[in-house]
């Protein structure tokens, strides 16, 4: 079947516009992360839905934020950007129940670049 | 808080030779780990995962991994490997109750034909 699919994969911003990333996860799987990848921070938590809510969020500023749907497709939203959010947005799936054997899978990732 | 360390940034290992990259972790309870590899401006693909069992672990392409809970650690080994297996690894602990990943900083692995 299809894996975690994101859209779209390359981007250029510039300082102060707004950003919008989707994510489509792998069918069956209601839970949706999103992950920020840098070469100075690694690979870090932003957050986490469930049900169309939001279960975990990461040490993120507000700027930052998601919803996820009823086909629980997810987006991510980035306002006001900066020079340093650049980065390689990650979308991972999984079946979202709370047994830990569930493997969470990821999508190629969205490359966001601001000028 | 759960944490992993990879203490190698790089790892440099001849086609043919075994490979180590290694990987230790820091959570209380117990802990479910899981390695990732990520190619060349490519997503994270999923090798293997510890749970509970035993603790040699197989996973996807010859790849194998040790728990050893006395040592903290999950060492993800090779046998034999290949010059296709050069790639940032990741070793990974999983939030309890949670579907949310801490990683470690990664291992670029290169493997020298």
């Amino acid at each position: 079947k299809a894996g975690v699919t994101q859209t779209p994969r390359y981007l250029i911003k510039t300082r102060g516009q707004q950003v919008t990333l989707s994510c489509s996860p792998i069918s069956g799987h209601r839970s949706v992360s999103w992950y920020q990848q840098t070469p100075g921070q690694g690979l870090q938590f932003l957050f986490e839905y469930f049900s169309e809510t939001q279960r975990n969020k990461g040490n993120f500023p507000g700027r930052f934020s998601g919803r996820q749907f009823s086909n629980s497709r997810s987006e991510m939203n980035v306002s006001t950007l900066e020079l340093g959010d650049s980065a390689l947005y990650l979308c991972a799936s999984s079946l979202g129940t709370q047994v830990p054997r569930n493997t969470i899978y990821f999508g190629e990732g969205s490359w966001l670049t601001v000028v | 808080a759960q944490s992993v360390a990879q203490p190698e940034d790089q790892v440099n290992v001849a086609e043919g030779n075994p490979l180590t990259v290694k990987c230790t972790y820091s959570v209380s309870g117990n802990p479910y780990l899981f390695w990732y590899v990520q190619y060349p401006n490519r997503g994270l693909q999923f090798l293997l995962k510890y749970i509970t069992g035993d603790n040699l672990v197989k996973g996807s392409y010859g790849f194998e991994a040790e728990f050893n809970k006395s040592q903290t650690s999950f060492h993800l080994k090779k046998p034999s490997a290949l010059v296709s297996d050069s790639a940032l690894y990741f070793c990974a602990v999983r939030d309890r109750g949670a579907q949310k990943l801490v990683f470690g900083q990664g291992t670029r692995l290169t493997i020298n034909p």
